[in-house]
């Protein structure tokens, strides 16, 4: 079946440490997007991307870095510059611009501590 | 820019009971709407999603919601809840201009269902 994985489920992070989110897709979409979810705050985008090798910041593109080397793969790195990380991270997908009546499809996130 | 606004932070149902969650828009233009339903620690599923046409659109579960342009308004609508039901939901609007490519999300409405 088609998906989107998101790894690890769990991931816990010491001050001062960078830590890596894997995002990962197969349902051949173009755009990918990383959104961070707080407790009544809704999702808030952090980064996306429409096309390999680009993409753009979000709304809170602070503290975080991204890269889209491969179609199926849209990393997010969470730097020691995000003062406030821990959060439940989301990674989504959709088709092309094209076909823009395709809705954003999620994965089942990661959530992010410090230790 | 957009912005979406679910007035409830939790409400509460019994089993049976009908049902209706209120989302409003603020979009210059067209919108795309949409609804998703999210589970504690899970992703984000595709309720329905609203484009053009019909302003009543059905969705899974047994969920329907209605596009009000005058009200600004994508309330989402279910006759007769289950148990099952109990989860949080976001109601999103996507730039009509360029699909999907960017959504803003409203901050959630949690659902309680009582026996």
């Amino acid at each position: 079946d088609g998906g989107i994985t998101q790894s690890p489920k769990y991931l816990f992070r010491k001050e001062g440490q960078n830590v890596t989110l894997s995002c990962e897709q197969n349902l051949n979409h173009d755009a990918m997007y990383w959104y961070r979810q707080d407790p009544g705050q809704g999702l808030r985008l952090i980064y996306y991307s429409q096309i390999v090798n680009d993409f753009q910041k979000g709304d809170i593109a602070e503290g975080y870095s991204v890269s889209r080397e491969k179609k199926e793969s849209f990393p997010l790195t969470v730097t020691s510059a995000q003062k406030n990380p821990t959060a439940f991270y989301l990674c989504a997908s959709s088709p092309p611009r094209r076909t823009g009546d395709q809705p954003q499809h999620f994965g089942d996130g990661t959530r992010l501590s410090i230790l | 820019a957009q912005s979406v606004t679910q007035p409830d932070i939790h409400i509460t149902v019994s089993e049976g009971a009908s049902l209706e969650l209120r989302c409003n828009y603020s979009y210059g233009a067209t919108p795309y709407l949409f609804w998703y339903v999210q589970s504690p620690g899970q992703g984000l599923q595709l309720l329905l999603k609203y484009f053009s046409g019909d302003t009543l659109v059905q969705g899974i579960k047994g969920f329907e919601a209605e596009f009000k342009r005058s009200q600004s308004s994508f309330n989402l609508r279910k006759p007769s809840v289950h148990w099952s039901d109990a989860a949080e939901y976001f109601c999103a609007v996507g730039i009509s201009n360029f699909g999907n490519e960017k959504l803003t999300f409203g901050t959630g409405t949690r659902l309680t269902i009582i026996p």
